[in-house]
């Protein structure tokens, strides 16, 4: 069973734009919810994560919304450039655990 | 400082072979994770490992599918007669210490396998 549903599957933003990546959870232990980019060719690298204390974290153009009460969480990419185009995977986990559970992914393309 | 590396990057085995993918983790990293990644779907857990130990293979199939992590050199995930449903891309991350919220896994770039 799908543990974190991702939305949407595909997205196209123009440069300069704001990008948005939706997340949900279903198990409500889960305390650790990072999310990955993945470039073609490449592994997924962690971008940013948030833990369920805050509702938001920001770093750069990325900013993670998160919403305990919805179970849902959210990327956030500000002033979107082509060289985010790339694949977005969120996932979640148990602070103390290892075993990483990833949504789908979302392909973004950020056309120039 | 080099990253997870796999190999091969790319594998073709027809059906009923055996599929070797190979992980050599970052330098000072013990604890490997291995990965799947299904056509259109997002990574599964399949096991973590340290040295000369398998910590949690929850994520692993029960048949065809082994993992190990020796003393020395990398780790193997071996899949025995493959079928078509094993075509996949399978990852293996590698952390300093047991991965949690505190510390990241590193991930390689993935061994794409297709069976034929």
């Amino acid at each position: 069973q799908q543990q974190v549903k991702q939305s949407p599957q595909s997205l196209i933003v123009q440069k300069g734009g704001i990008s948005i990546i939706n997340c949900a959870y279903e198990n409500t232990a889960f305390d650790y919810f990072p999310w990955y980019q993945q470039f073609p060719g490449k592994g997924p690298a962690l971008l940013i994560a948030i833990r369920p204390d805050v509702s938001e974290k920001k770093e750069g153009r990325f900013t993670i919304s998160f919403n305990k009460s919805a179970k849902q969480f959210s990327l956030h990419i500000m002033d979107s450039q082509p060289g985010d185009s790339a694949t977005y995977f969120c996932a979640a986990s148990h602070l103390s655990g290892y075993a990483l559970n990833f949504g789908k992914g979302t392909s973004l393309l950020v056309t120039p | 400082n080099a990253g997870v590396m796999q190999n091969p990057r790319h594998l073709v085995r027809r059906r009923g072979q055996e599929a070797r993918l190979r992980c050599s983790p970052m330098k000072g990293h013990s604890h490997v994770y291995w990965y799947r990644q299904l056509p259109e779907e997002g990574l599964k857990f399949m096991v973590y490992l340290q040295k000369e130990n398998i910590i949690d293979e929850s994520g692993m199939p029960k048949e065809r599918f082994s993992a190990e992590f020796p003393k020395e050199g990398p780790s193997i995930l071996r899949i025995q007669q493959v079928v078509r449903g094993d075509s996949a891309a399978y990852f293996c991350a590698s952390s300093p210490i047991p991965a949690g919220g505190l510390e990241t896994q590193y991930f390689g770039p993935g061994t794409r396998l297709l069976v034929l």
